[in-house]
Order: C-alpha cells, then sequence, then structure tokens
C-alpha cells in the first residue's frame, strides 16, 4: 500500500540550479520524512517535518509541507554533481509499524 | 558510530538453498524491520519486530522467516529462496515509538538463480 507518490519520477539539471521534488500523500499523518539513496545503496535520512510544521530548512535542503493538500515538497539549493541519487518521501503507517515509501524522485546533477 | 550492518552486502544463490542476511544494530533499538525495494515497487516492508520475540508480519512476508533472540539482532531467513526473491534487502531500526525516523543498514543484493 503506497503511501508517498514523489514527482516528477526523474529531474536532471547543472550544477548550481536548485531542484525541486514533490510529495503526495493519502492519509493523515503525524509527520514526513525525506531520505535519498544513492544508486543501489542504503537509504540516508535528510530530515522530518512534523504535521505542525510548515517549513523546514536544514543546511542547502528546504522542506514544505501543507497537510491541507497532503503535500510536500523537497527544494535542494545550489545542486552539486554529489546530489545525484534517489529522493524518497517517506510517512509511518496507520499502525506506525512501518514507513510507507514513494517510488522516489531521480535526480542527476551534471557538472 | 551508530549505525546498522547487514550482512553479506552481496550474494548470488541458486534456488531452493537456504540462505540467512544477518543484521545487526549497536543503537540499543527496540524496533527492527526488513525491507525489500525493487524496481517500479518502491520499498516494501517483509517483517518488524517490536521488541525481543516480537515478530510481525509486514506486506510482502511470503517466503520469508525472521527470529528476533537478541535485541541487536534481526536475521532474515530464505528457507528455500526463489528467483522472484532477488531484490536489495535493507534492514532498519528505531526506538520504540519513533518507527517513523528509521535507520537503514546499507543492503544486501541478494540474486536467486
Amino acid at each position: 500500500s503506497q503511501q508517498g507518490e514523489e514527482d516528477p519520477q526523474a529531474l536532471s539539471i547543472q550544477e548550481g540550479e536548485n531542484a525541486t521534488m514533490n510529495c503526495s500523500y493519502k492519509t493523515s499523518i503525524n509527520n514526513l520524512q525525506w531520505y535519498r539513496q544513492n544508486s543501489g545503496r542504503g537509504l540516508v535520512h535528510l530530515i522530518l517535518i512534523r504535521s505542525n510544521e510548515r517549513e523546514k530548512h536544514s543546511g542547502r535542503l528546504r522542506v514544505t509541507l501543507d497537510t491541507s493538500k497532503k503535500s510536500s515538497s523537497l527544494l535542494i539549493t545550489a545542486s552539486r554533481a554529489a546530489d545525484t541519487a534517489s529522493y524518497f518521501c517517506a510517512t509511518a503507517n496507520q499502525a506506525g509499524t512501518a514507513l510507507i515509501f514513494g517510488k522516489g524522485t531521480t535526480l542527476s546533477v551534471s557538472s | 558510530e551508530a549505525q546498522v550492518t547487514q550482512n553479506p552486502r552481496y550474494l548470488i544463490t541458486v534456488t531452493g538453498k537456504k540462505l540467512t542476511v544477518t543484521c545487526s544494530q549497536n543503537m540499543n533499538h527496540e524496533y527492527m524491520s526488513w525491507y525489500r525495494q525493487d524496481p517500479g515497487l518502491g520499498l516494501r516492508q517483509i517483517y518488524y519486530s517490536m521488541n525481543v520475540e516480537v515478530t510481525d508480519k509486514g506486506d510482502v512476508p511470503e517466503g520469508y522467516k525472521v527470529s528476533r533472540k537478541e535485541k541487536r539482532n534481526f536475521p532474515l531467513i530464505l528457507e528455500s529462496p526463489s528467483p522472484n526473491q532477488t531484490s536489495l534487502y535493507f534492514c532498519a531500526s528505531s526506538s520504540l515509538g519513533a518507527q517513523y525516523e528509521q535507520f537503514f543498514g546499507p543492503g544486501t543484493r541478494l540474486t536467486v538463480l
């Protein structure tokens, strides 16, 4: 059962540009998270935003959350080649026993 | 260093040959979980454990077993692997009540021929 859906599926940009990816989810949430996965490797937790927060920053990352639209966005500013990865949003299932991930946005940053 | 470790990282095996993928965490986490990641399907939960001797099925448990005899370890057992279990497997852990913030292992890439 898929909770989050990222958009776009793939994004190609040049170094220095900003990258924005979006996530929509279906049920009410307490918080939402974004993870990064470098090709075929483990998931790295990037940032968590709680349902009572509208925006959160961490370094070059900016996350917004709109609970009325059940959507979130991740903005990476001044992208670098090292940002090339897949990015996933994730929320907990209703029972709190699992994370439900979207299919991810694959970001490619070329130098 | 706080981490989740998995072994092996890569494994190629044949249909029917029992195998175990180990998972260990050093953060004293109560909650542990296994996911598999497949192209086009994303990550799906196989099994989870809320504490020692407490395990339960996730979304795709068929063909897998787990055990939780110690808090730090949560092995994934494939008693008779089949080609449709070829996948990238992740173990994750978290504090109880904080399952929304899980720490993931590096992954195990399994190929079943």
